[in-house]
């Protein structure tokens, strides 16, 4: 069974820093990785996905995520974020071969100080 | 907006009682997933339902149970709350098919408060 897992629980930072959130999933196969967001109060957001192709996937609001399959990691940045990017952030996997099921990490809850 | 709705927004139980929990899918999709998100956690994969029938099933007992109807809406039910059972239910639907890509679309969920 895939299980993933968020190395950060809580970062907090100021307006303009650099962002990144690691994830990183374990199982053999091929797999498809999603990044989401929970503003508060809000549903989760797609923020970008890797299917296949190029490993590098930009997604909305600037941020972008590196697939490195030797790693098993997919880790999601911002070159510089903004008081708005404050909410949860919760790296996802799918493996292919189990169907249509999402298996998410424990989330990482970012505050961006104005 | 995703286009998934979800009933009701809020729900407060005691233990013991059953609960069915409501779900509209996308437009145009035909399989519903369901989510519970327990506080401070990521969403745990409950069960899964396509065309109508069962279509995998997380580590969830089989007091949660599930319906998917012709039009692809969906409900979840459980029976004999539990306290543990408090949580935000998700819902999320994709299209799932030859060639798709099963991206899961997700609604505003349901919170269940179990006293």
């Amino acid at each position: 069974a895939q299980s993933v897992s968020q190395h950060n629980h809580h970062v907090i930072l100021s307006e303009a820093a650099s962002l990144e959130l690691g994830c990183n999933y374990s199982y053999g196969g091929t797999v498809n990785l999603f990044w989401y967001v929970q503003y508060p109060g809000q549903h989760l957001q797609l923020l970008l996905k890797y299917f296949s192709g190029d490993p590098l996937v930009k997604g909305i609001k600037g941020f972008e995520a590196e697939f490195i399959k030797s790693k098993f990691s997919f880790n999601l940045r911002k070159p510089s974020v903004q008081w708005s990017d404050t909410a949860e952030y919760f790296c996802a996997v799918n493996a292919r071969a189990a169907g249509n099921k999402l298996t998410f990490g424990g989330g990482t809850r970012v505050l961006v100080k104005p | 907006e995703t286009g998934v709705t979800q009933s009701p927004t809020h729900l407060i139980k005691t233990r013991g009682q059953q609960v069915t929990l409501r779900c509209s899918s996308q437009s145009g999709h035909n399989t519903v997933s369901w989510y519970q998100q327990a506080l401070g956690q990521g969403p745990q994969f409950i069960f899964q339902y396509y065309r109508e029938e069962e279509n995998g099933r997380g580590n969830f007992p089989p007091r949660f149970s599930g319906l998917q109807f012709p039009n692809y809406s969906s409900e979840l039910n459980v029976n004999a709350l539990e306290l543990d059972d408090s949580a935000l239910y998700l819902c999320a639907s994709s299209l799932m098919g030859e060639g798709r890509n099963n991206e899961q679309f997700f609604g505003p969920g349901t919170r269940l408060t179990v006293l």
